[in-house]
């Protein structure tokens, strides 16, 4: 139990475009989840955090009209990086706190690795 | 708020050597602890954790870690590595109260040499 699964898990785009980065959690209604960012043989840096019907919260220093999350529904969280750049370029990861009852630890996505040429 | 220190960037070991990857960490209230592993370009799982009760916990792919208050150290131990363990691993930390957010240290790449 508690899958979560990402897609795209790698995607190149053009410099200015927008992507889309989906989480869904597979087998659990997930009320919160986290959207994480990986520099290269770095750890994870927590972006923000989506909870199902109300706005995102963000950590200090991340921009919210660039990275803009959306959380519609108990199963899929929405990662949209606007107007991308190639310093956008990174390791997107997305996390979701399952019920107490399936424990404790929050399950990962397997990641999208974003490449902006 | 919590910290977590990884003592170590890499480690290197043969295979079927015992190893251990250390963990230290600070909070000024009770935390949960976690261990997950990365293997390249995939996501995190979750190895093992400790919530609490006994200090000794074992996980998955042969792994334990050690709880100790005291020296607020959650290391994590392996008596026999398989090439197929080489990957990055996270040592992480939670408030035990609510749903706080993850506290991630900066990750120990085990290598795992024949």
């Amino acid at each position: 139990g508690a899958v979560v699964s990402q897609h795209p898990s790698r995607v190149i785009c053009k410099s200015g475009t927008s992507v889309k980065i989906e989480c869904r959690s597979l087998d659990f209604q997930a009320t919160t989840m986290f959207w994480y960012r990986q520099f290269p043989k770095q750890s994870l840096m927590l972006m923000a955090t989506s909870n199902e019907g109300s706005k995102a919260t963000y950590e200090q220093g991340v921009e919210k009209d660039k990275f803009l999350i959306n959380h519609a529904s108990l199963t899929l969280s929405t990662l949209t990086v606007t107007s991308a750049h190639p310093e956008d370029s990174s390791f997107y990861i997305c996390s979701a706190r399952p019920p107490t009852a399936l424990g404790y630890g929050y399950t990962f996505g397997s990641g999208t690795r974003l490449t902006v040429v | 708020a919590q910290s977590v220190t990884q003592l170590d960037s890499q480690v290197p070991v043969f295979e079927e050597a015992p190893v251990e990857l250390r963990c230290n960490y600070s909070s000024s209230v009770s935390v949960y602890l976690f261990w997950y592993v990365q293997y390249p370009n995939q996501g995190l799982q979750l190895l093992l954790k400790y919530l609490s009760g006994s200090t000794l916990v074992k996980g998955i792919n042969g792994f334990e870690a050690e709880f100790n208050k005291s020296q607020t150290s959650f290391h994590l131990r392996k008596p026999s590595v398989h090439i197929s363990d080489t990957a990055e691993y996270f040592c992480a930390v939670r408030m035990n109260s609510g749903y706080s957010t993850l506290t991630f240290g900066k990750g120990t790449m085990l290598l795992v040499s024949p």
